[in-house]
């Protein structure tokens, strides 16, 4: 089955500790993204992608870093710069907007991240 | 900036009472709308989207929803619902960006509780 893999469910970090939060698809999506959820606030976009080795800085970019170096992979870090990363963490993607105008994104089921 | 404001936090309803969830969006040219449904610790589904042609559009469990462009509106609607129904409910608008890309903007979510 095609889909968009988050890995680990929970995660458990401590204050001064970068930590990576992975994310593959098999959908052949050019574009992914990174969103964040706190209670309250929705889904803030942190960064996103539309090609390979190339991304863009979302609303909160600051304290987080990904990569694309394959299209089906977008792995996050939180590093220790970001203050309060305690949050569920969404990634999704989506077929190469610029050809198909009417696409949705597809999310993935979320990572869970506690500072300890 | 594009933006989605859902005007309802939480919203109490008796099973098999009807429900109107509202969303509204920052007028543009072309708009894309979306809602989406989040279960506890889980990933969103989509639940129905508008790209063009007909203003009711019906989507998966039921729920069907009205593009209202005079109104810059966007409510989710369902007829009767069930205790499964109990979750958290996002609109959202696919954007373009400066870069040229397109992005997906979220609204802060309303939670629907499903009372027996």
């Amino acid at each position: 089955d095609g889909g968009i893999t988050q890995s680990p469910k929970y995660l458990f970090r401590k204050e001064g500790q970068n930590v990576t939060l992975s994310c593959e698809q098999n959908l052949n999506h050019d574009a992914m993204y990174w969103y964040r959820q706190d209670p309250g606030q929705g889904l803030r976009l942190i960064y996103y992608s539309q090609i390979v080795n190339d991304f863009q800085k979302g609303d909160i970019a600051e304290g987080y870093s990904v990569s694309r170096e394959k299209k089906e992979s977008f792995p996050l870090t939180v590093t220790s710069a970001q203050k309060n990363p305690t949050a569920f963490y969404l990634c999704a993607s989506s077929i190469d907007l610029k050809r198909l105008m009417n696409t949705e994104a597809f999310f993935g089921q979320g990572t869970r991240l506690t500072v300890v | 900036a594009q933006s989605v404001t859902q005007l309802d936090s939480q919203v109490p309803v008796f099973e098999e009472a009807p429900v109107e969830l509202r969303c509204n969006y920052s007028s543009s040219v072309s708009v894309y709308l979306f809602w989406y449904v989040q279960y506890p610790n889980q990933g969103l589904q989509l639940l129905l989207k508008y790209l063009s042609g007909s203003t009711l559009v019906k989507g998966i469990n039921g729920f069907e929803a009205e593009f209202n462009k005079s109104q810059t509106s966007f409510h989710l609607r369902k007829p009767s619902v069930h205790i499964s129904d109990t979750a958290e409910y996002f609109c959202a608008v696919r954007t373009l960006t400066t870069s040229g890309t397109y992005k997906y903007i979220f609204g802060t979510g309303t939670r629907l509780k499903v009372l027996a």
